[in-house]
């Protein structure tokens, strides 16, 4: 099975901050790799797909990049509804593995 | 509007079985690969089954093999996951998401609390 980690996993910022969230896969999975956005009691919201494409209808203060084993999502100047946790995914073979989260609170 | 509404889900004693159904609207569900998730109480997203859009391939997570059934009816609009012999360990809130493409889910449903205990 494919594990996922990410890094950190939990973080404190501020509105208009530029926060970084990275996870990273154990082997090379190319660009098969997805990033969610989940808060507590909703449904998860898809970000970014394949690494680097942004969903439909998703703030473009939201980036993905990365390839292989190392992938990276940014959100620009977070906003208040920005505080949830953030998964990536892998698609690239069975079992679909998520990370751990990365918790976004307010500082 | 695209729509996925969970059902089924409730307490069942260790060893019991139940039936989770997930109806859909909005889109052309007989189109669409589709998946089960679950969340564990304070725990992350672990994918649970999938299954093609005429239900001719589906693949389980080993920790679900032989206990777990995915299936669907296209006419009904609706998925489906039959979970026997189920462990404290399956407790969690079950999601059934669409597949945008290559195992990617742009739409989830709410999902429905199983809770396993005696």
């Amino acid at each position: 099975d494919i594990q996922m980690t990410q890094s950190p996993s939990s973080l404190s910022a501020s509105v208009g901050d530029r926060v970084t969230i990275s996870c990273r896969a154990s082997q090379s999975i190319s660009s098969y790799l997805h990033w969610y956005q989940h808060k507590p009691g909703k449904a998860p919201q898809l970000l970014i797909y394949s690494a680097s494409n942004l969903q439909s209808g998703v703030p473009s203060r939201f980036s993905g990049s990365g390839s292989g084993t190392d992938f990276t999502l940014t959100i620009s100047s977070l906003q208040p509804e920005d505080f949830a946790t953030y998964y990536c995914q892998q698609s690239y073979s069975t079992p679909f593995t998520f990370g751990p989260g990365t918790k976004v609170d307010i500082k | 509007e695209v729509q996925l509404v969970e059902s089924g889900g409730g307490l069942v004693q260790p060893g019991g079985s139940l039936r989770l159904s997930c109806a859909a609207s909005g889109f052309t569900f007989s189109s669409k690969w589709m998946h089960w998730v679950r969340q564990a109480p304070g725990k992350g997203l672990v994918w649970v089954s999938r299954i093609n859009s005429d239900g001719s391939i589906i693949t389980y997570a080993d920790s679900v093999k032989g206990r777990f059934t995915i299936s669907r009816d296209n006419a009904k609009n609706t998925l489906y996951l039959e979970m026997n012999s189920l462990r404290v360990e399956d407790t969690a809130v079950y999601y059934c998401a669409r597949d945008r493409v290559a195992s990617t889910y742009d739409y989830w449903g709410q999902g429905t609390l199983v809770t396993v205990s005696s």
